[in-house]
């Protein structure tokens, strides 16, 4: 079945800092790639996402590149700040309509920036 | 602005004691899914219903049901809540018509039980 794999946490960063957040992925098919995002005590937030090979996803200076090569979506920035703090989740859905279309989703991240 | 709504935010119940938490959209998405996320993990899928085709997870315990009385709005009912049902309970939304589309979560609603 498909399954997704990112990095442990807690990552802390100072602000300014560059971040890596990895994920690699497995899954049978040409799948939908998502970063979503959790800030304390509210629901999830799409942040950016892919749907095919070599495509990159941005929004608010984060940014991931679909590659099929090596199954992985690894989200970047270049500089973050403390508002940046939340939980970060990789996820997965298979590209067929008609269905559920579920998502696979990697443990999540907690990431803390700190002045 | 088109969104996800969920209410209550914060639900207290007591053991035991029916519950039901509400979702509503004004996307007019014809998926919707029911979500349970417990401290420090990733959301479990509930069930989810394909327009009102109801779909239910193999591990989602006999205690939840829910209803989805027409596009925009699905209830979550808990029937006897025990002390592992305290989670999030996350409400989504889907497009079902369009390929690789994304989920759209409302803000949640998180139960207590005690």
């Amino acid at each position: 079945g498909d399954s997704v794999t990112q990095m442990e946490g807690p990552v802390t960063l100072s602000e300014e800092a560059f971040l890596t957040i990895n994920c690699t992925y497995t899954a049978t098919g040409y799948p939908s790639l998502f970063w979503y995002v959790q800030y304390p005590g509210e629901g999830l937030q799409l942040l950016l996402k892919a749907t095919k090979a070599d495509d990159k996803g941005s929004n608010k200076g984060f940014e991931a590149t679909y590659r099929k090569e090596t199954t992985s979506f690894h989200l970047e920035k270049g500089s973050v700040q403390v508002s940046d703090s939340a939980v970060y989740f990789c996820a997965l859905t298979e590209p067929f309509t008609g269905t559920a279309s579920k998502l696979t989703f990697g443990t999540g991240t907690r990431l803390q920036v700190t002045l | 602005d088109a969104m996800v709504i969920q209410n209550p935010r914060y639900q207290v119940t007591q053991f035991g004691k029916p519950v039901t938490l509400s979702c509503s959209q004004t996307l007019n998405h014809n998926v919707m899914y029911w979500y349970q996320q417990k401290s420090s993990q990733a959301p479990k899928l509930l069930f989810h219903y394909y327009d009102k085709d109801f779909n239910n997870e193999a591990d989602t315990p006999d205690n939840f049901q829910s209803r989805r009385p027409n596009t925009s709005f699905c209830f979550l009912d808990i029937r006897s809540p025990g002390l592992g049902d305290a989670a999030m309970y996350l409400c989504a939304t889907r497009l079902g018509t369009r390929v690789g589309g994304e989920q759209f979560f409302g803000p949640g609603t998180r139960l207590t039980v005690l």
